[in-house]
């Protein structure tokens, strides 16, 4: 069965400093990668996707990055973070039309 | 991408049935239509999805009308864990847009 890892669960970072978010796929080739933001109380804002290795779309011009360096590997960056990057960070992945499968998410909390 | 329109929030009570309408004029012919649930803390979770007409899962129905400009998520006898916001989302491309959802609050 098809699995997304998402980790770390929850992080506090100070500003200036920098961030990685993994999510990885099990279970599943090619899939279409997303990441998306919440901030409180707020909705989902779609900021990467990715149809294949190293191709990634923004959605959104942010202080962040993604990548993609392997087919079931999808990294969310910042060099930098600012306190507007609070929030919650959700990995997606689809294999076409039919649903969105999303992790468990990244609460992140910039101080 | 088509635009969805849908109550900011609605409050119901345990065990009584709980419609959401979804507007979404400009839906193409490609576009399906796909609803999820978001708890607190949580991804959201896929409810289910429909094209046209009626189409039920063990947990809601979708009604969709003819034009398909609009569509109706049911969920029969809700309980306090259904307590959550519900998107509407219209989609046929490789990504898809979050609205802002509706918050549904079940009382007791």
């Amino acid at each position: 069965s098809q699995t997304i890892h998402q980790w770390p669960a929850t992080l506090v970072q100070p500003v200036g400093s920098p961030l990685s978010l993994e999510c990885t796929v099990e279970g599943t080739s090619n899939p279409n990668l997303y990441w998306y933001r919440q901030a409180a109380g707020r909705g989902l804002q779609l900021l990467f996707y990715s149809v294949g290795i190293g191709q990634i779309s923004s959605e959104v011009p942010q202080n962040l990055s993604a990548s993609r360096p392997q087919d079931r590997q999808f990294i969310l960056s910042s060099k930098k973070l600012l306190l507007s990057d609070s929030g919650f960070y959700l990995c997606a992945w689809s294999t076409g039309l039919y649903g969105y499968t999303f992790g468990s998410g990244t609460r992140l909390t910039v101080v | 991408l088509a635009k969805t329109t849908q109550p900011i929030s609605m409050d119901s009570y345990e065990g009584q049935e709980v419609n959401i309408t979804c507007s979404h004029n400009n839906i193409a012919t490609n576009d399906y239509i796909t609803w999820y649930q978001q708890f607190p803390s949580q991804g959201p979770r896929f409810i289910i999805q429909g094209y046209k007409t009626k189409v039920t899962n063990e947990v809601a129905s979708l009604f969709i009308p003819a034009d398909r400009k609009s569509s109706t998520l049911s969920l029969p006898r809700v309980s306090l864990s259904d307590t959550a916001v519900y998107y509407c989302l219209v989609n046929r491309d490789d990504k898809i847009i979050f609205g802002k959802g509706t918050r549904l609050h079940i009382l007791p």
